[in-house]
């Protein structure tokens, strides 16, 4: 079987500061999601991208950059850190797209001072 | 844009009770469902994936249940047990967002001894 490594598990940053946070899949899969986790508001897709060097921006992109470099990795870059924002970070890959399984990392845990 | 609401956002129910989880969609046109559970430290996991011609799904331990009509999916767990306390979230996909899973806002069940 295949894993989703994300890190690091927890970022604390400044703010204003740019962050940035590194996926790593060896499915294989073509399509890599970073989705952002808020307590009562679910997941909300930031980026998805559904080959190398592809990007498509997601509902919550403002704010975010993303670059998929090669197949097995896609990293998100928070371009200035909000003051006491706290929020999970998620990154899944599914063979093509999201009507297939997605398969979802650990999360890193994001705290701004 | 498409739109999930998911009820209820906390739930606590006795061992060997049954719990009902219940998910608002408004995209007519959405013709994949998900559901995801996520145990405390764990990622997210698939726990069915249900299409739209498909009204009656058996999981082990769970039925979900889709009401096109009034575009309402809920999972139905039977004789909970402790081993199911974890956040569950429902997804849909719509036919024009091939990518785009839409999330409800996720449900923390505590099943107590």
């Amino acid at each position: 079987g295949g894993i989703i490594t994300q890190t690091p598990k927890f970022l604390i940053g400044q703010e204003g500061q740019k962050l940035t946070l590194k996926c790593q899949q060896n499915f294989n899969h073509d399509t890599m999601y970073w989705y952002r986790q808020d307590s009562g508001k679910g997941l909300r897709l930031i980026y998805y991208s559904i080959t190398e060097n592809d990007l498509q921006k997601g509902d919550l992109s403002e704010g975010y950059d993303a670059s998929r470099e090669k197949k097995s990795s896609f990293s998100l870059t928070v371009t200035s850190a909000q003051k006491n924002e706290m929020a999970v970070f998620l990154c899944a890959s599914s063979i093509q797209g999201a009507n297939e399984r997605l398969f979802f990392g650990h999360g890193t845990k994001l705290s701004v001072l | 844009g498409e739109q999930v609401e998911q009820r209820p956002p906390h739930l606590s129910v006795r061992e060997g009770d049954s719990a009902v989880i219940t998910c608002t969609y408004t995209d007519p046109n959405s013709y994949y469902f998900f559901w995801y559970k996520q145990e405390p430290g764990a990622s997210l996991q698939l726990l069915m994936k249900v299409f739209s011609s498909t009204e009656i799904n058996e999981g082990q331990g769970f039925t979900v249940l889709l009401n096109k009509k009034d575009k309402r999916l809920s999972l139905n767990l039977t004789a909970a047990h402790p081993g199911d306390s974890a956040a569950y979230f429902c997804a849909d996909i719509a036919s024009s967002s091939f990518s785009k899973l839409v999330f409800g806002q996720g449900t923390s069940l505590s099943v107590v001894p």
